[in-house]
Order: C-alpha cells, then structure tokens, then sequence
C-alpha cells in the first residue's frame, strides 16, 4: 500500500521567510513523489515532482523540494515566501514498482503567509 | 485554453436522486481520474480511466460509477445520492497511466440533503 502523511495542518510565515512544507510516504517499492498547489474554489495545479536524480527537485514560482530516502520525506521549501505562496499544498505519492498508478494524496497543508 | 471542463460548477440535490458529474478534457490524454476532496482528508480517489473502454475502482468507490465511451469524456454517476456524498469533485487527467503529472478540473461542489 502507498500512503503519504502532512503532520501539519497549517504553516505560517512571513513574507521574506522561508517556508517548509512537511511531507512524509510509504511505499513498498520506489517512491514518484509530487507536490501539487491549490488556490481558493480552483482544481490543484502541479508544482515539481521527483523520479530519480538529483534528490533536491525545483519547480514552479520558486518552489524546491528535496528528497531524503533514510527518512522516507519530501519537504516542499522556498527561501523567500511570498503572500501569493498562500494556498493549500498537497503532497502525493505513487509506487513505480507495484501495480497501482494512480496517485495517493496527503490531506493537505495551508500555507498562510503574512505582509 | 485547452484542459479539463466539469459541469456542474455546483449542485444542490435531494438524496436518493440520480446526478451525472460531467468531466471532458481536449488534451487527448489517454488516463482520466475522479478524485473527491473533504475537509482534514485530502483527495480520495472514486474510479479511474487509464485508456478509453477500460474504468477501475479506486479507494472510495461504492456508490459511485464511471464510463469511458471516448478518449475525451468520463462521466461520474451517482445513482442514488446520499448525504454523505456531498463534497466537491474533481476531475483529473494524465498522459498516460504512467505519467504522475495530473491536469485538474475546477471541480463540481455537490451538496446532498
């Protein structure tokens, strides 16, 4: 089974800060790892993802996310949040090795960034 | 601009009535999803699509059914809606069953009473 845990409920941060976003998986097999966006009344936007390689991923607006087998995560990080950062982050996993394709998503993570 | 389209944007319904959630996608993507989104859970997925003809149930498919008549079009059914279903659902698609970047619809907010 593929499962993917956000401890935190909500991250607040001012602007200028940086940001950590917590992601943590489980698979059987080798981890597909995704980070998804979500602004308010819209569908979720793809962020960055991480195959194989380089363990720190980047991505869009300034997103990067790095990847650490030992501890089984995928924290999304960003050196200077922005206030349009502010939306709902997802963290998502699929098993390359086993059957099921279809992405499993965490429960989701509010960014709030102050002014 | 090409992508995903859900009708209806939001819906208000009695249970035990039947509702269709239409989902189509112009960017010939062989894989379709239905994801439904609840406070504190996350995404869930309902069914899935991975070529046109073929549909699989997901982790929360009871009460719910697809079809995948065409490339273009996955029509979610709820044949008899209960309160518990109401949530907001959203539509996704991907290249193929193997590429994880999923395209996501705005979502239809559904409210059963």
């Amino acid at each position: 089974a593929q499962s993917v845990a956000q401890p935190e409920d909500q991250v607040n941060v001012a602007e200028g800060n940086p940001l950590t976003v917590k992601c943590t998986y489980s698979v059987s097999g080798n981890p597909y790892l995704f980070w998804y966006v979500q602004y308010p009344n819209r569908g979720l936007q793809f962020l960055l993802k991480y195959i194989t390689g380089d363990n720190l991923v980047k991505g869009s607006y300034g997103f990067e996310a790095e990847f650490n087998k030992s501890q089984t995560s995928f924290h999304l990080k960003k050196p200077s949040a922005l206030v349009s950062d502010s939306a709902l982050y997802f963290c998502a996993v699929r098993d390359m090795d086993t059957g099921r394709r279809a992405l499993t998503f965490g429960s989701g993570t509010r960014l709030q960034v102050q002014p | 601009i090409a992508g995903i389209t859900q009708a209806p944007t939001s819906q208000i319904l009695a249970a035990g009535r039947r509702m269709t959630l239409r989902c189509t996608q112009d960017m010939r993507h062989n894989a379709m999803y239905w994801y439904r989104q609840d406070l504190g859970l996350g995404l869930r997925l309902i069914h899935y699509s991975n070529t046109a003809g073929t549909t699989g149930k997901g982790e929360v498919p009871d009460g719910y059914s697809v079809s995948r008549a065409n490339t273009d079009d996955f029509p979610l059914t709820l044949a008899s809606a209960v309160p518990s279903q109401t949530s907001v659902y959203f539509c996704a698609s991907s290249l193929t069953e193997n590429t994880g970047e999923l395209f996501f619809g705005e979502g239809s907010r559904l409210t059963v009473l």
